[in-house]
């Protein structure tokens, strides 16, 4: 079993839908996660880090269930400019495979 | 905000030949960079961890004589694929730890290095 896990999608979602994604993780002694965002043939950047109490950072929610080992990535009123790959990632440096978002007209 | 600045951001070379990817923290010193390497439609697979001043730690199954890595300063990290072949393209991305969020680390990535070999 791979360490994190994803969906790697694609999710097609028309814009203004609300969409979300998760992330498994294998090992139970992680202790920080996070989401990135990869453009394509780009680097990926740090999109929010993720709390054992859920954060908010405008139309993104993450949130963390330590119970069942995954984390979520929840975006609302999706923007065309939200289409991109999000990869999660677990600490020890292991990534995702990505969720691949493509919003729509 | 800190930026790591990668380059050559592609290249092109004839199977056989050596290709050499520098990664550098400008504004801020990295003891710590790491590798990675992403195919088309996959993750970031860790490739090795470079430390300044030291020898590089590497991941299961990367091969460090074919992977060469020198971090001979606190801002820059190189990384030489020696003997390239075709199986050898693929998207090179290096990354240093610039911040922390609840103690764990955050990283900034470079903007990669696509290499395709002949």
């Amino acid at each position: 079993r791979k360490e994190v896990e994803q969906d790697p999608g694609p999710f097609n979602v028309p814009e203004g839908a609300t969409v979300a994604f998760n992330c498994t993780y294998s090992n139970s002694a992680s202790q920080s996660f996070f989401w990135y965002r990869q453009d394509c043939r780009k680097e990926p950047k740090l999109l929010m880090s993720v709390y054992s109490s859920g954060n908010e950072d405008g139309r993104f929610t993450a949130q963390l269930n330590r119970a069942s080992q995954y984390i979520s990535l929840l975006i609302r009123d999706s923007k065309l400019s939200d289409s991109a790959t999000y990869l999660c990632h677990a600490s020890k440096l292991t990534f995702g495979t990505g969720t691949r978002l493509q919003v729509t007209l | 905000g800190a930026v790591v600045s990668q380059h050559p951001s592609w290249v092109i070379c004839k199977s056989g030949t050596s290709v050499k990817i520098e990664c550098r923290s400008l504004d801020f010193q990295a003891t710590t960079m790491f590798w990675y390497r992403q195919f088309p439609k996959q993750s970031l697979m860790l490739m090795a961890t470079s430390n300044e001043g030291s020898k590089a730690t590497y991941e299961q199954g990367v091969e460090k004589d074919k992977f060469l890595i020198n971090h001979a300063s606190l801002t820059l990290s190189t990384l030489t694929v020696t003997s390239a072949h075709p199986e050898d393209s693929s998207f090179y991305i290096c990354s240093a730890k610039t911040g922390s969020l609840s103690g764990a680390n955050v990283l900034t990535f470079g903007a990669g290095s696509r290499l395709t070999v002949l």
